[in-house]
C-alpha cells in the first residue's frame, strides 16, 4: 500500500535559521502531495501542494517540489520564526485508489528566538 | 464562515458505551473523511465518503461505523468502545477525493477507560 516516511523530529531551530523537512513517499501511479500544518490545540491546515510532477508548492515562504525520480516532497523555507513552531504533516492522495490519504508521523518544529 | 465542525471536543467514556462524534461541513464538499491521530503514528484514516449514501474503508476501520445520509453531515460511531480507541479525531472535508485540499475539524479528543 502507499506509505509516506518524514524525517524524525522533533527539530529544534534557532530564528532565521534554514529549514529543511524530509518527506519521501511510496504509492502506485502519481499520487497528488501535501504539506499540512498544526499549531497547538488546532486542526490541521494545508501550507502547501503540488499535484503532479515537478510542480512546487509555496506558501508563506515555504516550498516543496514534487519529484518523481526520488519520489520525494521535502519541505523548505530560508528563514523560519517562532511563530513557524508547529507539527507539519506530508500526506498524499492516491489517484489510482480514489479516497484514501496517507499522512506521515509528522515532524514536531520549535523555533527558539 | 466556511468551516468543518465536530462535537463533542472533549469525551471521557468508559468501555462497551455507545457513542457519536458529529461532523459537519458549509461548504457542500463531496468529500468527507475520518482520521484519528496517535503520538507517533501521524494520521490514520478510519473512514471515507465519496458522497451521499457511498462511504469507505480507511486503513483502521476496526471497530468503527460511520454514515452518510446527507451531504453536510458525517458522523463517526463507536458501537462498544475499547480503551485502545482513545484518541483524537478529526474529521475533514474536500470538493474532491484527490488533488483537493481537505479542510479539518478542530479535533476530538476521546478518552475511553
Amino acid at each position: 500500500g502507499d506509505s509516506v516516511t518524514q524525517m524524525e523530529g522533533p527539530v529544534t531551530l534557532s530564528e532565521e535559521a534554514f529549514l529543511t523537512i524530509n518527506c519521501t513517499y511510496t504509492a502506485t501511479g502519481y499520487p497528488s502531495l501535501f504539506w499540512y500544518v498544526q499549531y497547538p490545540g488546532e486542526g490541521l491546515q494545508l501550507l502547501l501542494k503540488a499535484t503532479k510532477a515537478d510542480d512546487k508548492g509555496s506558501n508563506k515562504g515555504f516550498e516543496a517540489t514534487y519529484r518523481k525520480e526520488t519520489t520525494s516532497f521535502h519541505l523548505e523555507k530560508g528563514s523560519v520564526q517562532v511563530s513557524d513552531s508547529a507539527v507539519y504533516f506530508c500526506a498524499l492522495t492516491s489517484h489510482t485508489n480514489a479516497g484514501k490519504s496517507t499522512f506521515g508521523d509528522g515532524t514536531t518544529l520549535t523555533v527558539k528566538p | 464562515e466556511a468551516q468543518v465542525t465536530q462535537n463533542p471536543r472533549y469525551l471521557i467514556t468508559v468501555t462497551g458505551k455507545k457513542l457519536t462524534v458529529t461532523c459537519s461541513q458549509n461548504m457542500n464538499h463531496e468529500y468527507m473523511s475520518w482520521y484519528r491521530q496517535d503520538p507517533g503514528l501521524g494520521l490514520r484514516q478510519i473512514y471515507y465518503s465519496m458522497n451521499v449514501e457511498v462511504t469507505d474503508k480507511g486503513d483502521v476501520p476496526e471497530g468503527y461505523k460511520v454514515s452518510r445520509k446527507e451531504k453536510r453531515n458525517f458522523p463517526l460511531i463507536l458501537e462498544s468502545p475499547s480503551p485502545n480507541q482513545t484518541s483524537l479525531y478529526f474529521c475533514a472535508s474536500s470538493l474532491g477525493p484527490n488533488t483537493d485540499t481537505q479542510y479539518f475539524g478542530p479535533g476530538t479528543r476521546l478518552t475511553v477507560l
